[in-house]
Parts: C-alpha cells; structure tokens; sequence
C-alpha cells in the first residue's frame, strides 16, 4: 500500500525549533519530488515546500523562507522538515504530499494524514 | 504571480442535484498543471482530477473537470451523500509554486 506517515508535530514556543518527519512506503520513493503542505485551523491549504527526487532543486514560499528547511534521505524513504525561528502563524497541520510528476501526473497524488503544529507560550 | 480565486465559497444543494465550481485564474494556466482535490472535515485532501479533465484513481466518473486559459471548472452530476466537502483547485508548478485556490465548501442543503 502507498503510504506517507508524519511524525514530529507538537506544542513549541514561539521562536523554537521543530522537526517534522514523513515515512514512505509501497512506492519508489527516490523516483519521486516531495512536498511539505500546511492548513491553518478553519483555513485553506497552504503550500510549504517542495524538493526534487535527488535533492537537486528545492523551493519554499515565501512566509518560511530562511526559516524552515526541507530535506529528504533516500535511503530511508523519509522527507524532513526543519522549522526554526516558529511563529504563531505557523500554527497548522503539516502534510506531506507526492508530487506525481514523474508520472506526468501534475498534481499532489499521495498525502500523509497530516501532523499537528502548535506555536504557542 | 498567478492568484486563484474559487466561486462561490459555499454551494448548498441537496443530494441529486448537479454541482458546478469555478476556479479562476490570474492569468492564463497551462491547462496541464490544474488539478482539483477534495477535503472532508479531519481528513487530508484527496485529489480528483489533474490536469483540468483527467480522474485520479478511484474517483467516480460523475465528477468531471473542464476548462482552458483562465477559467477551470470542476462539475459533480448527481451529488452523492460522501461528495459534500471542500474542493481546492491547485496550481502545479510556476511562482510561487503549487498555489491554491481559498476554497469551496459544498454543503447539504
């Protein structure tokens, strides 16, 4: 079964740090550009961060920028997200998502369950 | 930078009736890299359709999307009970990346 498992989500005060982990499972995942998505309380989706299948190309909006770091091992089929410097803002459920690019499928096709982030004192 | 813009924000109906939503874009969109996902309270989203027409696996063929250049749409035909949720529309790709639309909340009426 494609599964994506998050991990790491909890309480930090602001200005702390936070890593969030996403376990794969039943695909390839090296063959694969990954994503971090994230969904304020009662808000929409917002688009976190991405990273190519080898490393190679990674982007970030622009509200983490310099402040969160995506990073991703292969070899153990597991994409990471370093949030330093959090903001109350932060505040959301964090899901990792497959790109199914290589694919031709141009689109966020396998999502995790998603883990909770609280950004509070 | 492309901004796209859902309509309405909430749609109520009733089971059987025929769903339309809208997504609007900014500027023109390579229909490609327009995909629609559906999101149920608690849960993750889950897409629909990539690339402005075409189903992802395992959802039904009464959902549909249409559309070119700025204008996107996604239509459900004859609402089913599990339907009623939220539907996003993405853009894949582009500055900045992978946006998405604020959202419709199809509600029963």
């Amino acid at each position: 079964e494609v599964q994506l498992v998050e991990s790491g989500g909890g309480l930090v005060k602001p200005g702390g740090s936070l890593r969030l982990s996403c376990a794969a499972s039943g695909f390839t995942f090296s063959s694969y550009s990954m994503n971090w998505v994230r969904q304020a309380p009662g808000k929409g989706l917002e688009w976190v961060s991405s990273i190519s299948s080898s490393s190679s190309y990674i982007y970030y909006a622009d509200s983490v920028k310099g402040r969160f770091t995506i990073s991703r091992d292969n070899a153990k089929n597991s994409l990471y997200l370093q949030m330093n410097s959090l903001r109350a803002e932060d505040t959301a459920v964090y899901y990792c998502a497959r790109d199914g690019r290589w694919e031709l499928l141009y689109a966020f096709d396998i999502w995790g369950q998603g883990t909770m982030v609280t950004v509070s004192s | 930078e492309i901004v796209l813009a859902q309509s309405p924000g909430t749609l109520s109906l009733s089971p059987g009736e025929r769903a339309t939503l809208s997504c609007s874009a900014s500027q023109s969109l390579d229909s490609r890299y327009l995909a629609w996902y559906q999101q149920k309270p608690g849960q993750a989203p889950r897409l629909v359709i990539y690339s402005a027409f075409n189903r992802a696996t395992g959802i039904p063929d009464r959902f549909s999307g249409s559309g070119s250049g700025t204008d996107f749409t996604l239509t459900i035909s004859r609402l089913e009970p599990e339907d009623f949720a939220v539907y996003y529309c993405q853009r894949w790709g582009g500055s900045p990346r992978y946006s998405f639309g604020q959202g419709t909340k199809l509600e029963i009426k």
